[in-house]
């Protein structure tokens, strides 16, 4: 199994800022998943990022809006830049142990 | 392109009584499957997965699913609701590929229970 710590937990932040969200995992995993979780929506996967290369990202998100950092094998950042309400959200950060993914808790963010 | 459908966008059942939430999905092989659970205000949990082998899954909380490969459906069921089970429901997909690298999630349903 992994346990998966995201920070913050939520963040109301003003428009044209930007919001770096942390995942720290327990154990090392090679591949790291953020999702985007719109109100009253589903999971969309935004990008996967896997340790010593670029992150790949899905259609309709691109790199100068969510740029990613995956230092090393326990820990992922995804950065929200440039904010717009339609930014508000719920992030989440998944890894896969095994043949199962684990998410955190999630990063609710608002826009204001 | 991979795709998952979940037909129902809110579903209210009765506590005690038996409960099917359905997912179809679309994948040109033998996909992963799995069924998440959503409580308000938490992460996603695992409730149950199928990679091969039986087609019906036993899962977490008294949950089952499933797998028809001719009607590419993966439905959850219980047969008795208990009010905790309140919650959204997300099904998914995995591209497999000696693993996969992804999850493609339908819509998800919303769980009522009345008392």
């Amino acid at each position: 199994s992994a346990v998966i710590s995201q920070k913050p937990s939520r963040d109301i932040c003003q428009r044209g800022t930007s919001l770096t969200i942390q995942c720290q995992v327990d154990s090392q995993v090679t591949m790291m998943f953020w999702y985007r979780q719109q109100p009253g929506q589903s999971l969309t996967l935004i990008a996967t990022a896997n340790q010593g290369s670029e992150a790949t990202y899905e259609s309709g998100f691109v790199i100068d809006k969510f740029p990613i950092s995956r230092p090393n094998l326990t820990f992922s950042t995804l950065t929200v830049s440039n904010m717009s309400p339609e930014d508000s959200s719920i992030y989440l950060c998944s890894v896969l142990s095994g043949t199962e993914a684990f998410f955190g808790q999630g990063t609710r963010l608002t826009v204001v | 392109a991979q795709s998952v459908t979940q037909p129902d966008i809110h579903i209210t059942v009765s506590e005690g009584a038996s409960l099917e939430l359905r997912c179809n999905y679309s994948y040109g092989a033998t996909p992963y499957l799995f069924w998440y659970v959503q409580s308000p205000g938490q992460g996603l949990q695992l409730l149950l997965k199928y990679f091969s082998g039986d087609t019906l899954v036993q899962g977490i909380k008294g949950f089952e699913a499933e797998f028809k490969r001719s009607q590419s459906s993966f439905n959850l069921r219980k047969p008795s609701v208990h009010w905790s089970d309140a919650a959204e429901y997300f099904c998914a997909v995995g591209a497999r590929s000696g693993g996969y690298n992804k999850l493609i999630f339908g819509a998800g349903t919303r769980l009522a229970v009345h008392p």
